[in-house]
């Protein structure tokens, strides 16, 4: 299984809404990254989970918060968003968070901010 | 002196031509770069990489070439097919768990 899921996959939120974007790999990867997309934008990187320890932060606003409960699943909660947070979230995953790993992405939620 | 291809945000080719997608990248310390194909409504999916002590490597119809020395990438795809238009990303890294995307190329390929 070299599958990445992610739901939900649209989400339509207002800006005092509180929302959670899922992922879930079972490839016995041991880290795990979330990256924002704008359209036609390549992805940036948001966070790095490594052996579920938050191992990289890119100065994200606090109205982004990870977590990552087990080694399969990391979540992404949202609150309190502005319209300008309307992108694609990718999800992806890696064997362990080196530096000459690939990383297998999922299919992305699409998030709008109203 | 030495050509460096442009990148170029589109490229359009006829079925069964070879296409050229080029990537600049920043950080003369990269060790390991990828490229990506991101087709609508999904996510990146990984072709072909290429660390930094090789200057060429081959996958199925595709090739990556690296040019350390101005720091350049290039994809060739050969016998372009309809199914390879997407929208191309090279990525470096140069740091535990973090890749840096390049601009990407949309491909399109005319049957």
């Amino acid at each position: 299984d070299t599958e990445v899921t992610q739901t939900p996959k649209h989400l339509v939120m207002g800006m005092t809404n509180k929302k959670s974007l899922k992922c879930e790999q079972h490839m016995g990867h041991r880290a795990m990254y979330w990256y924002k997309q704008k359209a036609k934008k390549p992805p940036e990187l948001m966070f790095v989970y490594s052996y579920e320890k938050l191992s990289i932060n890119e100065s994200v606003p606090s109205r982004f918060s990870p977590e990552c409960p087990n080694s399969s699943l990391l979540n992404l909660h949202l609150h309190a968003l502005q319209p300008e947070d309307s992108a694609l979230y990718l999800c992806a995953s890696s064997l362990a968070g080196g530096a000459q790993e690939t990383q297998y992405f999922g299919p992305g939620t699409r998030l709008l901010v109203l | 002196g030495e050509s460096v291809g442009l990148h170029l945000p589109t490229l359009s080719v006829q079925e069964g031509d070879n296409s050229i997608i080029n990537c600049a990248y920043s950080n003369s310390a990269s060790d390991y770069f990828i490229w990506y194909k991101q087709e609508s409504g999904k996510g990146p999916q990984f072709i072909i990489d290429i660390r930094s002590n090789m200057d060429k490597r081959q996958g199925q119809r595709v090739t990556v070439l690296l040019n350390k020395t101005v720091k350049h990438l290039s994809l060739q795809i050969a016998a372009t097919q309809p199914g390879d238009s997407a929208v191309y990303f090279c990525a470096e890294k140069f740091d535990a768990g973090k890749s840096t995307f390049g601009d990407g190329t949309t491909l399109t390929v005319k049957p």
